[in-house]
C-alpha cells in the first residue's frame, strides 16, 4: 500500500474553505487517491475520490497534482457539522480490497 | 442507496460473556464485508474481511478463535465476541462492498462495546 501523510490537524473558520493536504509519493500508477472522514462517534463517511484529473462533487473537490504525489481536498464553504477526522488513502479498485487507516487530519471547524 | 446497518448501536456486557454483533446491508447485497475496531482517539484497525459463505481471513494479530465472524446470506454478517474482557472495550465499525458495484466500502454506523 501507498502510504500518506497528512497533517495532524487544523482549524478552519465557518463559512470558508478548508484545504487539506495529503502527501502519497509512492502511489502507483493504478491506485486511486480517496478521502473518507469521520465524525466523532460514527462510521466512517465516502466524500470523493480521483485518478488523475480534478473531481468535484456536492460535498468537496479533489485537487491532485500531475504527478500525483499529493492532492488537496477543499470543502468550500466550512461548517460546525464539518467537524471531523479526514483520511486520504490510497488504494486499489477492488471489492475486497482492505483499507489502511492512517491517523489523519482531525479538522475543526470554528464559529 | 447502499446503506449499512449496525445492531446494536451500542451494548454493555460483564466480562465473561459473548456478545454478538450484526451488520446488515439494507439495500444492496454485499460481495465483501469487513470489521474494523476503533479504540478511543486511535484509528481505525482491520480485523478481518469475510465472503459470504465462506471462513472470514483475520488480520494478524487478531485472535480468530475470540472474535467470530459469520458471513450467512449476502446481507448479513455477524461479529462475536466471546468470553469478552474490559480490554475488548472499542467501537466495532463494518462496512460491505455493493456486488456488481462501483468497489466502493460502504461503512455502518458503529457498535460501542463496553465491557464491565
Amino acid at each position: 500500500d501507498a502510504k500518506t501523510t497528512q497533517p495532524t490537524s487544523m482549524d478552519c473558520a465557518e463559512g470558508r474553505a478548508a484545504n487539506l493536504p495529503c502527501n502519497h509519493s509512492t502511489i502507483s500508477g493504478n491506485e486511486y487517491v480517496y478521502w473518507y472522514r469521520q465524525i466523532h462517534s460514527q462510521g466512517p463517511q465516502y466524500i470523493i475520490h480521483g485518478l488523475k484529473n480534478n473531481e468535484t462533487n456536492e460535498m468537496a473537490s479533489l485537487i491532485i497534482t500531475e504527478d500525483r504525489k499529493s492532492s488537496t481536498l477543499i470543502l468550500p464553504h466550512a461548517t460546525l457539522r464539518d467537524t471531523a477526522v479526514y483520511y486520504c488513502i490510497v488504494r486499489f479498485r477492488s471489492n475486497d480490497y482492505k483499507l489502511s487507516f492512517g491517523a489523519g487530519t482531525t479538522v475543526t471547524v470554528r464559529a | 442507496g447502499a446503506v449499512v446497518s449496525q445492531h446494536p448501536s451500542w451494548v454493555i456486557c460483564k466480562s465473561g460473556t459473548s456478545v454478538k454483533i450484526e451488520c446488515r446491508s439494507l439495500d444492496f447485497q454485499a460481495t465483501t464485508m469487513f470489521w474494523y475496531r476503533q479504540f478511543p482517539k486511535q484509528s481505525l484497525m482491520l480485523m478481518a474481511t469475510s465472503n459470504e459463505g465462506s471462513k472470514a481471513t483475520y488480520e494478524q494479530g487478531v485472535e480468530k478463535d475470540k472474535f467470530l465472524i459469520n458471513h450467512a446470506s449476502l446481507t448479513l454478517s455477524t461479529l462475536t465476541v466471546t468470553s469478552a474482557h474490559p480490554e475488548d472495550s472499542s467501537f466495532y465499525i463494518c462496512s460491505a462492498t455493493y456486488l456488481g458495484g462501483d468497489y466502493e466500502q460502504y461503512f455502518g454506523p458503529g457498535t460501542r462495546l463496553t465491557v464491565t
